[in-house]
């Protein structure tokens, strides 16, 4: 049981340039999230999904895409990377309910 | 919409004494709160999940108590460790919406 994966660790982009994150869970879990975390904002919802198949806005969406083909997969895109968009990215999973929720190790993303 | 304020910013303590965090939150219609660390460089860990019928649950050294009428819960850490020195984030939780996090409580722990 590996919790909750993240793909890459880290990554160096150009602006303009794309890339994709991929976030994995194999708890069965129906809801995944994706958040930012910058110095002295705290973490801030980017965009979520209650089930496969299903997204959802959150605080942060502009500049991103996500997709949730499969349960277990939640992938977060960046069409046009900007410098703005430097930061730590940490998705997390849960299972349906209000019950406990389960980061993964965060990806550290430079945008030059 | 959801707010969450956690009090102070930034805590230095001598290893060995008590201490107390605190979170409020301006919405009280939530089902739990969860207590959260998190080490430099890393994800978040769970710490203490609290059930909005409950006051109090208990980890460890670890202790976090729920006022979810005054919207406010405190984590309290007794005869810190200097490996208790982490970033300590809330999360009171309405139900199936997304958890809205605390920027959190930085706690230094000097030996």
């Amino acid at each position: 049981n590996a919790g909750v994966t993240q793909t890459p660790k880290f990554r160096v982009l150009k602006t303009g340039q794309s890339m994709t994150l991929l976030c994995a869970q194999d708890m069965n879990h129906e809801y995944m999230y994706w958040y930012r975390q910058d110095p002295g904002m705290g973490l801030r919802l980017i965009h979520y999904s209650v089930g496969e198949g299903t997204t959802a806005k959150g605080e942060v969406p502009d500049g991103y895409n996500v997709s949730r083909l499969k349960k277990q997969n939640f992938l977060l895109g960046l069409e046009s990377a900007a410098p703005s968009q430097t930061s730590v990215y940490f998705c997390a999973s849960r299972i349906q309910g209000a019950r406990e929720q389960y980061f993964g190790p965060g990806t550290r993303l430079t945008v030059t | 919409k959801q707010e969450v304020t956690q009090i102070p910013a930034a805590l230095s303590v001598p290893e060995g004494e008590n201490l107390v965090l605190n979170c409020s939150f301006t919405d009280s219609a939530i089902y739990n709160l969860q207590w959260f660390r998190q080490d430099p460089g890393k994800g978040l860990t769970s710490l203490l999940l609290i059930q909005s019928s409950q006051r109090e649950q208990t980890s460890g050294r670890l202790n976090a108590s729920l006022d979810k009428s005054s919207g406010r819960s405190t984590l309290y850490i007794a005869a810190s460790q200097p490996g208790d020195s982490a970033t300590y984030l809330c999360a009171p939780d309405s139900g199936n919406t997304p958890l809205v996090f605390g920027k959190g409580t930085r706690l230094s722990v000097i030996a």
